[in-house]
């Protein structure tokens, strides 16, 4: 089946810096990817869609200069954390639509990345 | 490897009484979600299981047993609204999630 990577797995990182998750489908091509937060109840916010080669397009109440999205290519997606402050800490999971796996409303998800900001 | 089981697609009536199956093989166990997630929307949180046992949420419940690797969620007194993709995952021994591919569940008048 289609897979979903993401790197790091967990980051540490101190207020203030910025850190890049990626989010890659290892063997299908994914036009769109999905950021998503997960919070303590266990609930997924919708941060943003990514288009490759397009501009990400940000939920309500999510700041595109703190969290900047980058689709690169058809396998790979990342998101920069920019001046991360402690509230950012969250489970940060990403999927991924596939034009060739599937039918076309099938999200992969991926193993989720875990920041903590001290 | 790491794996999660599910069906792909399953069909009921509505008013009727459906269980979506999910088993896995991964390292560790931390716990079980089940999401929901409609055509074009971001996954809802259905449930999520820790220990052995049936959880009932209203119409929902969830079951996991940890020896067999297995979970199943149950949808009593389906609705059509109840026609969603429904996901398994699982967390790892790192607290990673592994994820089902969905079983797409379509209901019937």
């Amino acid at each position: 089946g289609a897979v979903v990577s993401q790197h790091p797995s967990r980051v540490i990182c101190k207020s203030g810096t910025s850190v890049k998750i990626e989010c890659r489908s290892l063997d299908f091509q994914a036009t769109t990817m999905f950021w998503y937060r997960q919070f303590p109840k266990k609930s997924l916010m919708l941060m943003a869609t990514s288009n490759e080669g397009s501009k990400a397009t940000y939920e309500q109440g999510v700041e595109k200069d703190k969290f900047l999205i980058n689709h690169a290519s058809l396998t790979l997606s990342t998101l920069t954390v920019t001046s991360a402050h402690p509230e950012d800490s969250s489970f940060y999971i990403c999927s991924a639509r596939s034009q060739t796996t599937g039918d076309l409303e099938t999200q992969y998800f991926g193993p989720g990345t875990r920041l903590l900001v001290l | 490897g790491q794996n999660i089981d599910q069906p792909t697609e399953m069909t009921a009536t509505e008013g009727a009484i459906v269980q979506i199956n999910c088993t896995y093989q991964t390292s560790g166990f931390n716990g079980l979600f089940w999401y929901q997630q409609h055509a074009g929307e971001a996954p809802t949180f259905l449930s999520y299981n820790v220990l052995d046992g049936l959880e009932e949420k209203g119409r929902f419940s969830s079951f996991l047993s940890r020896s067999k690797g297995y979970s199943y969620l149950l949808l009593k007194e389906l609705q059509m609204k109840d026609s969603a993709s429904y996901l398994c995952a699982v967390e790892d021994s790192n607290y990673q999630l592994i994820w089902g591919a969905g079983t797409k569940l379509i209901i019937k008048p």
